[in-house]
């Protein structure tokens, strides 16, 4: 069955470091990938999608690059931040234009001062 | 001005009663979403609805039943509550069903059964 795997534990960096989320996925070819963050006690937040020809997608701090050989994602925070600290949510629409996003369980990034 | 917006935030109840959590966009868009997210953090998604028909219906037992007067609204109902029900219910919404489509949650509601 197609499957959507975050590393559970939490990530613990140092504030100006660079976090590295990973996201990986089986059984399925998805043409897109979404990032979401999400705050304690908040609905998630879309923060990036990357397409299956992007590779690397860059947005301010947040870089995502999609390896569609190794099925997998990775979610960089450079200069990381006290305010990043959050939960990472990694996204993938199974079914093909219906809307339907499995999301992995998430990572929570703690960073820290 | 909220985007995705839901009521109640908390709601706390007791096993066997019925309850709705209702959930209204401004953003103009045809598509909206209930997710439930338990404690151990997993999102799933339980129903959507694209311009009031129903797309989506996950396997998710028949006491919950959305409803959605107009596009702009999605309500969930939910008969005889039971302790496993016990989670936060997210709402979202987003412009279509693309991939590309980009859902935007609201705050969440957070039931609890007693």
């Amino acid at each position: 069955s197609q499957k959507i795997e975050q590393n559970s534990e939490a990530l613990n960096i140092q504030e100006g470091k660079t976090a590295t989320l990973t996201c990986n996925y089986t059984n399925y070819s998805p043409a897109y990938l979404q990032w979401y963050r999400q705050d304690p006690g908040r609905g998630p937040v879309f923060l990036l999608l990357i397409r299956e020809n992007e590779k690397e997608k860059r947005k301010e701090r947040l870089k995502v690059t999609f390896d569609t050989t190794l099925k997998q994602s990775l979610f960089h925070i450079t200069a990381s931040q006290p305010a990043d600290s959050a939960t990472y949510l990694c996204a993938l629409d199974f079914s093909g234009n219906t809307g339907k996003l499995i999301f992995g369980q998430g990572t929570t990034l703690q960073v820290k001062p | 001005d909220t985007a995705v917006s839901q009521t109640p935030k908390y709601l706390v109840t007791q096993m066997g009663n019925d309850k709705s959590i209702k959930c209204e966009q401004n953003l103009g868009h045809d598509t909206m979403y209930w997710y439930k997210q338990d404690s151990k953090k997993f999102l799933k998604i339980m129903f959507s609805y694209n311009n009031k028909e129903l797309i989506i219906n996950e396997t998710v037992p028949n006491r919950f039943s959305p409803k959605s007067p107009d596009k702009a609204h999605l309500n969930l109902h939910i008969n005889s509550l039971e302790l496993g029900d016990s989670a936060v219910y997210f709402c979202a919404s987003s412009a279509g069903l693309a991939d590309t489509d980009t859902q935007y949650f609201g705050p969440g509601t957070r039931l609890t059964v007693l």
